[in-house]
């Protein structure tokens, strides 16, 4: 089976513009949560999506935002671009098949530079 | 909410020799515990995980072993090899939480020749 992916691989934004993420998971995956990757924070977690419905959210701003389609791809998107929003977004998808708890393989990230 | 603290932030070792890195946790609730390694510009990777109703695991030269009296697991990594350099990541996560992983602030290992 292919692993999970991610486009687009490297962004250079800047401030105030917006960007949008993707994410397809692994074939059959039907949950896909986002993190965020950065030297100073480490990975922290931004949101989950299983079933094109949000499960569960980390602490970042409502600047952060995402959604999950009914093929279980998934899209998060960040507005009013900061500096500190410079960072590795990486996504993981899990199957998921009871609506319980799963192993999560990570996609490559997507390289967000903000100027 | 849940917090991960991980031990040591840097660890170098010799070939041939073993590696341990420890990560303690603060919600007694968690129930599950995977390691990822991540080499440098590349996706992390799971390399072991070990669930709460279990106390040791193996997987050739990698065994991770739990202490929920303690609130700490452990990853151990016999006879290392240059290509086990790369930054480790322990994590946590609490039944209810969906997916949610917390992570430990990872261990960078390297392995002289």
């Amino acid at each position: 089976k292919a692993g999970v992916t991610q486009t687009p691989r490297y962004l250079i934004k800047t401030r105030g513009q917006q960007v949008t993420l993707s994410c397809s998971p692994i074939s059959g995956h039907r949950s896909v949560s986002w993190y965020q990757q950065t030297p100073g924070q480490g990975l922290q977690f931004l949101f989950e999506y299983f079933s094109e419905t949000q499960r569960n959210k980390g602490n970042f701003p409502g600047r952060f935002s995402g959604r999950q389609f009914s093929n279980s791809r998934s899209e998060m998107n960040v507005s009013t671009l900061e500096l500190g929003d410079s960072a590795l977004y990486l996504c993981a998808s899990s199957l998921i098949a009871s609506g319980g708890t799963d192993t999560q393989y990570f996609g490559p990230g997507t390289r967000l530079t903000v100027l | 909410g849940e917090n991960v603290e991980q031990h040591p932030s840097t660890l170098s070792v010799q070939e041939g020799d073993s590696a341990v890195i420890k990560c303690t946790y603060s919600d007694s609730a968690s129930n599950y515990f995977p390691w990822y390694k991540q080499e440098l510009g590349k996706r992390p990777q799971l390399i072991i995980d070990i669930r709460s109703n279990v106390g040791e695991k193996k997987d050739q030269r990698i065994a991770v072993t739990l202490n929920k009296t303690a609130k700490h697991f452990s990853l151990h990594i016999t006879e290392t090899q240059p290509e086990d350099s790369a930054v480790y990541f322990c994590a946590a996560r609490v039944p209810g939480g969906g997916n949610k992983l917390t992570f430990g602030t990872g261990t960078q290992l390297k392995v002289e020749l």
